[in-house]
């Protein structure tokens, strides 16, 4: 099992631009989660899904909107990027809800410039 | 805002020595995590603790978990160098919260 991937690693970004990235995971996992992490803090949610064609809001959502088409695949998108989106984002899955551990990805660098 | 927030911000000790590091929170919670994170890495969940516990072991890992005093810890014993890292709690309510590390140096 490859646990969870995302796709791109690493991207750069003008202000004004749009990319989705594409987080997926094999393990059957019902909840996906996106975070961004800035330097010297901890993550924050930006959207969740508990479900193949579900998407909820998290902590951290302006400017993010996200897909969860497939099972396997929750895509996060950026429709207009800012600096202020340049962050480090981690997708992460569980089996369901509460008391399950989450499964990290190994994130995907952004610099928006 | 963080539901969480860790105590020291940073924390250097020797190989050997135990590290115990701090995790409050404000609001009702399910359950506390806490989660390592290498430079650079991804995050690895250690140990996760259930509002109706107070205590749980896992290797060299001791978590405690204090509901009334809405606070946590985590102990590690005999450190290790390899155990240099950043540690993270986690609350989980309506939804997952992360509080902003605690990075630990362990010198050999």
């Amino acid at each position: 099992n490859a646990g969870v991937t995302q796709t791109p690693k690493f991207r750069v970004l003008k202000t004004g631009q749009s990319m989705t990235l594409l987080c997926a995971q094999d393990m059957n996992h019902e909840y996906m989660y996106w975070y961004r992490q800035d330097p010297g803090m901890g993550l924050r949610l930006i959207h969740y899904s508990v479900g193949e064609g579900t998407t909820a809001k998290g902590e951290v959502p302006d400017g993010y909107n996200v897909s969860r088409l497939k099972k396997q695949n929750f895509l996060l998108g950026l429709e207009s990027a800012a600096p202020s989106q340049t962050s480090v984002y981690f997708c992460a899955s569980r089996v369901g809800w509460s008391q399950e551990t989450q499964y990290f990805g190994p994130g995907t660098r952004l610099l928006v410039l | 805002s963080q539901q969480g927030e860790e105590d020291p911000q940073a924390l250097s000790i020797q190989e050997g020595e135990n590290a115990t590091m701090n995790c409050s929170y404000k609001t009702s919670i399910n359950n506390l995590q806490w989660y390592r994170q290498n430079s650079g890495r991804g995050l690895v969940h250690l140990i996760l603790i259930r509002s109706n516990e107070r205590e749980k072991h896992s290797g060299r890992l001791r978590v405690t978990l204090d509901t009334s005093k809405k606070s946590s810890s985590l102990l590690i014993t005999a450190s290790r160098a390899a155990d240099t890292a950043s540690y993270f709690c986690a609350t989980e309510g309506n939804d997952m919260r992360f509080g902003a590390g605690t990075r630990l140096t362990v010198k050999p």
